[in-house]
């Protein structure tokens, strides 16, 4: 069985500053991550995926994310915050074969503060 | 090219009524996934069609959700004698059928709410 846990349910930043939404991981075996945005009133988007290639990894909109299986931990960061990236953020393991399905995290809240 | 859709977008429905959500998925994507998105919560894994073997349906939370998909095309999930917790936002998503490597596409939803 695989599970993600997020840490931080909202996460505060001002406009221009780092971004960092933490991602604890587990799994019994090398696992496939990912991170989707899910802005208000509209639907899920694939920010970015770690498939057991390189472990940092680049998504779109300026985010990145760095897998380390030593502290099972899939941290989504940004340099530096824009107003657009106000949203709901969500970490996300996926099965192994025969079963696909994605097991998400609870969601971190993203605002911004102009 | 198309990108999954569902219809309704919106559906209300009164307690104890039948509904049924549509799942058009992407041409070509022979992975079909249902999932429920609980207000303020993440999502739950509900149903997950792969080609012609038989369905995954372990999310299914009682006997009232089921689900029927066409060859490698449309799903329908129906919930029967709805209940105010049935109230949600269904999401299906679809795959190509590469495992692990594959991404999965997310359509914008249907939002149920049960009065």
């Amino acid at each position: 069985a695989q599970s993600v846990t997020q840490l931080d349910s909202h996460v505060s930043v001002s406009e221009g500053t780092p971004v960092l939404l933490r991602c604890n991981y587990s799994s019994s075996y090398s696992p496939s991550l990912f991170w989707y945005v899910q802005h208000p009133n509209k639907g899920l988007q694939l920010l970015l995926k770690y498939t057991s290639a390189a472990t940092l990894v680049k998504g779109i909109n300026g985010f990145e994310a760095e897998f380390k299986k030593s502290e099972t931990s899939f941290h989504l960061t940004k340099p530096s915050a824009h107003m657009s990236d106000a949203a709901e953020y969500f970490c996300v393991v996926r099965g192994f074969f025969g079963n696909e399905k994605l097991t998400f995290g609870t969601g971190t809240r993203l605002t911004i503060i102009p | 090219g198309a990108g999954v859709s569902q219809s309704p977008s919106n559906k209300v429905t009164e307690k104890g009524k039948d509904v049924e959500l549509r799942c058009d998925p992407i041409s070509g994507h022979t992975a079909l996934y249902w999932y429920r998105q609980r207000l303020g919560q993440g999502l739950e894994f509900l149903i997950y069609f792969q080609g012609n073997s038989a369905p995954d349906k372990s999310g299914l939370p009682s006997d009232r959700f089921s689900a029927e998909r066409t060859g490698e095309s449309v799903s329908t999930l129906t919930i029967q004698r709805t209940q105010q917790e049935d109230s949600a936002v269904y999401l299906c998503a679809s795959s190509l059928p590469g495992g692990v490597e594959e991404t999965q596409y997310f359509g914008p939803g249907t939002r149920l709410l049960v009065l």
